[in-house]
């Protein structure tokens, strides 16, 4: 299955602990989009990345949250001291250049903060 | 500030019928639309799109119509089909302003045999 690969599915975690998230972009696309969907919304945009650099992360709390995305590896989106308020589905989605292409989404993440 | 609207949280069709799914939006900056539907439990996957500069996009059963003096999106799905029960976002960006997709909250669609 060459398609977006996000692990863990699900991930639990209790307040004031760290979540790491991580998404491996399908093969030949090297810009990852991070979108966050909590209960009953819509995805809401987070970062956008492409090798080894943050190209737009507007979306991004300014606290607590960051990514990257290394050279080798997957993408990874940080929590840190997670909050309830975290709790939510976290999609990664990637594409081969152009972003006014379609974006090709991974299963996601759950996210549970006890 | 919810800038793209779907107000329609859910929808019940009959298979063999249309399926129409609305989506307004507020910024008239706006000017790339595409559609997402999505699986429980999966990612969302993309399913049709249209730019700003047409106003009818057909693919298939699915045809996505756009009005933007009434800033407003629909998807037509016909005839509906059981395995098109999922959940439909409307996905809106400004190509020249940042990368963001702007989303709705989705519309639960039922297509009933």
């Amino acid at each position: 299955n060459a398609g977006v690969m996000q692990n863990p599915r699900h991930l639990v975690r209790r307040r004031g602990q760290e979540a790491r998230l991580r998404c491996s972009p399908m093969k030949g696309h090297s810009h990852v989009y991070w979108y966050r969907q909590l209960p009953e919304e819509g995805l809401k945009f987070m970062v956008y990345l492409q090798k080894e650099n943050i190209i737009d992360e507007s979306g991004m709390p300014k606290e607590r949250f960051s990514a990257e995305f290394p050279k080798e590896g997957p993408s990874i989106l940080r929590i840190q001291q997670v909050v309830r308020g975290d709790s939510a589905a976290y999609f990664c989605a990637s594409s081969p250049g152009d972003t006014r292409e379609k974006l090709f989404f991974g299963s996601g993440t759950q996210l549970s903060v006890l | 500030d919810q800038q793209v609207k779907q107000n329609s949280p859910s929808l019940s069709v009959q298979e063999g019928r249309i399926s129409i799914l609305n989506c307004d939006y507020t910024n008239s900056m706006f000017d790339y639309f595409l559609w997402y539907k999505k699986y429980p439990a999966e990612g969302p996957t993309f399913l049709i799109s249209i730019s700003s500069i047409k106003d009818k996009n057909e693919d298939g059963r699915f045809t996505v119509f756009l009005n933007k003096s009434a800033k407003h999106l629909s998807l037509h799905i016909v005839p509906s089909q059981p395995g098109d029960s999922a959940v439909y976002f409307c996905a809106i960006k400004n190509s020249n302003s940042g990368y963001a997709l702007n989303f709705g909250k989705g519309t639960s669609l039922l297509v009933t045999p």
